[in-house]
């Protein structure tokens, strides 16, 4: 399943599933983004960051894509698992000043 | 061992009250942060102080007063509370200064629901 950009704040998966989860960012000075996955009741959490100077960085079951020239970001979850529900949120940050956040997306693992 | 911790969790007053909000990180990080988060989720960054010093103020009415009587605490304190204070209320901290270079990953706190009547 995939969003598109921050106009769909909702996605819905089945278990097993790649999970893609998309943000256009505002700010061409922009060089380091991270991606929080905040829990019902909970704070938001760090998944995974990445520099202006990468175009991809993989973690574990998680891959952020970086696409400078259109200003995207992509969070990518592998074999999603009903753990994962929560709302996903890009941040960016410019050197030297504070992280704004994007949007968010409700992302949903269907069992 | 929580790292960043908030009290209380949840917190409901009349309009016209002022309450306090306390924070406190056990990271070693030299920069503390308070974000409002709405309805909609949308997360906006409030204050940020560095080693007790305030160096972030976003546009945010003057009833709202952060205190840091260390780098490890940050509290906010809110007087004559209005409804549309109702929100999430988040503390984070990371390590650096926000500004100079990079700024480091900020870790959440668990937030305080607040609810004015």
């Amino acid at each position: 399943g995939e969003s598109v950009g921050l106009h769909l704040p909702t996605l819905s998966v089945q278990e097993g599933d790649n999970s893609i989860i998309n943000c256009a960012y505002s700010n061409s000075a922009s060089d380091y983004f991270i991606w929080y996955k905040q829990e019902s009741g909970k704070g938001p959490q760090f998944i995974i960051d990445i520099r202006s100077n990468m175009d991809k960085r993989q973690g574990q079951r998680v891959t952020v894509l970086l696409n400078k020239t259109v200003k995207h970001l992509s969070l990518q979850i592998a074999a999603t698992q009903p753990g994962d529900s929560a709302v996903y949120f890009c941040a960016e940050n410019i050197s030297g000043s504070r992280l704004t956040f994007g949007e968010g997306t409700q992302l949903t693992v269907n069992p | 061992d929580t790292a960043v911790s908030q009290t209380p969790k949840y917190l409901v007053t009349q309009m016209g009250n002022d309450k306090s909000i306390k924070c406190e990180q056990n990271l070693g990080h030299d920069t503390m942060y308070w974000y409002k988060q709405d309805s909609k989720k949308f997360l906006k960054i409030m204050f940020s102080y560095n080693n007790k010093e305030l160096i972030i103020n976003e546009t945010v009415p003057n009833r709202f007063s952060p205190k840091s009587p260390d780098k490890a605490h940050l509290n906010l304190h809110i007087n004559s509370l209005e409804l549309g204070d109702s929100a999430v209320y988040f503390c984070a901290s990371s390590q650096d200064r926000p500004w100079g270079r990079l700024t480091d990953t900020q870790y959440f706190g668990p937030g305080t629901r607040l609810t004015v009547l």
